[in-house]
C-alpha cells in the first residue's frame, strides 16, 4: 500500500514564507506532485518533482528527496488568495498514471 | 479549450435511487480518472481509463458503482442503488502522456459533481 503524511493546517501572514511538508511510503515511486484546491473548487496542478532537488515556478517552489521519501512545497510572498488546501500526490511508476493524494494541508493566510 | 466538463454540478437524491454522473474529458487526452472527495477519506481514486479501456477499478467501493467510457469524449459513473454514505464530491480528471515540454503527468480536473443522498 501507500501512505502520505502532511500537516492538516498551517497559518501564516501575508508576505510571509510557508513550507508544507509531505512524507510518503509507497511500494513504488515515480514522482511527487502538488495540487491546490480552493473551497468549492477543483484541484489544480502546481508542480512536479521526479528527481531530487528544487523546482521553482514563480512564487512557488517544490523540493524532493527520494532517499528520504520527503518533499515540500514552499510558498513565498504569501497573498490572501493563497488561502486554500494543498495536496501532495504520488505517482507510483511509469506505467501507472493515476495519482495517490495526501489528505491535504489547509493554509490560512491572515492579513 | 473548455476543460473537463462534468454534469450535473449538484445532485440531491433519495436513498435507493440511481445516480448517473457524466464527464467529457479534454479533447486529445487519453487518460480519464474518477475520484471521490470526502472530508473523512480525502481524494480517493475510484477508477481510471486509458484509451477508453478500464485500467484499474480497485477503488470502486462495491458493485453498486459502475463506470463506462463508450468513446474518447464521454464517460459515466453510475451508482445504483445510492446510499447516504455515497454523499461526496465526485471529480473527473483527464490527462495525456505529455503536457508541455515535461512529462509531469498533470491531471486536469473538472469542477466536480456534488452528490447528496438523503
Amino acid at each position: 500500500g501507500q501512505s502520505l503524511e502532511q500537516p492538516s493546517e498551517v497559518t501564516a501572514v501575508e508576505g510571509a514564507i510557508v513550507q508544507i511538508n509531505c512524507t510518503y511510503q509507497t511500494s513504488g515511486f515515480y514522482g511527487l506532485s502538488w495540487y491546490q484546491q480552493h473551497d468549492g473548487g477543483a484541484p489544480t496542478f502546481l508542480s512536479y518533482n521526479a528527481l531530487d532537488g528544487l523546482e521553482e515556478t514563480g512564487r512557488f517552489s517544490s523540493f524532493l528527496s527520494r532517499s528520504d521519501s520527503y518533499g515540500y512545497l514552499l510558498l513565498q510572498e504569501l497573498q490572501m488568495k493563497d488561502s486554500a488546501s494543498y495536496f501532495c500526490a504520488v505517482r507510483m511508476d511509469t506505467g501507472r498514471r493515476a495519482l495517490t493524494f495526501g489528505s491535504g494541508t489547509r493554509l490560512q493566510v491572515q492579513p | 479549450d473548455a476543460g473537463v466538463i462534468q454534469s450535473p454540478r449538484h445532485e440531491v437524491t433519495e436513498m435507493g435511487q440511481e445516480v448517473t454522473l457524466r464527464c467529457k474529458p479534454i479533447s486529445g487526452h487519453d487518460y480519464l480518472f474518477w475520484y471521490r472527495q470526502t472530508m473523512m477519506r480525502g481524494l480517493e481514486l475510484l477508477i481510471y481509463f486509458n484509451n477508453n479501456v478500464p485500467i484499474d477499478d480497485s477503488g470502486m467501493p462495491e458493485d453498486r458503482f459502475s463506470a463506462k467510457m463508450p468513446n474518447a469524449s464521454f464517460s459515466t459513473l453510475k451508482i445504483q442503488p445510492s446510499e447516504p454514505r455515497d454523499s461526496a464530491v465526485y471529480f473527473c480528471a483527464s490527462s495525456t502522456l505529455f503536457t508541455g515540454t515535461h512529462n509531469t503527468g498533470e491531471l486536469f480536473f473538472g469542477e466536480g459533481s456534488r452528490l447528496t443522498v438523503l
